[in-house]
């Protein structure tokens, strides 16, 4: 079975600063990790993803993540928040291999720019 | 452009009802996947489809059907013995997971339900 595990449902920062929302995960095998960013009443957005390779991975709209495989953990983060990166952001994770077609996603995780 | 169309955007259903919501691709992938979200309980899978005229059930399935006929349609009935039906669905695509692919989803931008 594989979890994904966000364990803050609300998140505040004030604009400008850094932002950094959790993900911690549980699968059987390699992992693929996945960070998803959704606005009110709208679907889900791809921001990037972690396959192999570098821990750090760069994505959408200056986002990054940083894979750390001891920590089982997925961090989201941003050098300095704006405003408009409000919104709802979900984690996921998928077992490497042709096999797996399910993605797991985490509960969400609502982050607040706070001008 | 190529995206994933679904329809409606809100329905409103009686309780006893059968709805059908739309669910279209025109960017080629193999994959398919219906999920249901809920306030405070992120995603949850439904029933997700590899290949045409192929399904699987998800973690939610029961009170839900789907067919995939076509590989550009894959719609998701929401029948009356589904308990608790208003929720917001979300479909979405991805390409095959053959030859190492990562098969990150690609989503429409959802139908909000409400029985009424």
């Amino acid at each position: 079975a594989q979890s994904v595990a966000q364990p803050e449902d609300q998140v505040n920062v004030a604009e400008g600063n850094p932002l950094t929302v959790k993900c911690t995960y549980s699968v059987s095998g390699n992992p693929y990790l996945f960070w998803y960013v959704q606005y009110p009443n709208r679907g889900l957005q791809f921001l990037l993803k972690y396959i192999t390779g570098d821990n750090l991975v760069k994505g959408s709209y200056g986002f990054e993540a940083e894979f750390n495989k001891s920590q089982t953990s997925f961090h989201l983060k941003k050098p300095s928040a704006l405003v408009s990166d409000s919104a709802l952001y979900f984690c996921a994770v998928r077992v490497s291999g042709a096999g797996s077609y399910q993605l797991t996603f985490g509960k969400g995780t609502k982050l607040s720019v706070i001008p | 452009d190529g995206g994933i169309t679904q329809s409606p955007k809100y329905l409103f259903r009686k309780e006893g009802q059968n709805v059908t919501l739309s669910c279209e691709q025109n960017l080629n992938h193999d994959a398919m996947y219906w999920y249901r979200q809920d306030p405070g309980q992120g995603l949850r899978l439904i029933y997700y489809s590899q290949i045409v005229n192929d399904f699987q059930k998800g973690d939610i399935a029961e009170g839900y059907s789907v067919s995939r006929e076509k590989k550009e349609s894959f719609p998701l009935t929401v029948t009356s013995a589904q308990k608790n039906p208003t929720a917001f669905y979300l479909c979405a695509s991805s390409i095959g997971l053959a030859g190492g692919r990562t098969g990150e989803l690609f989503f429409g931008e959802g139908s909000r339900l409400t029985v009424l």
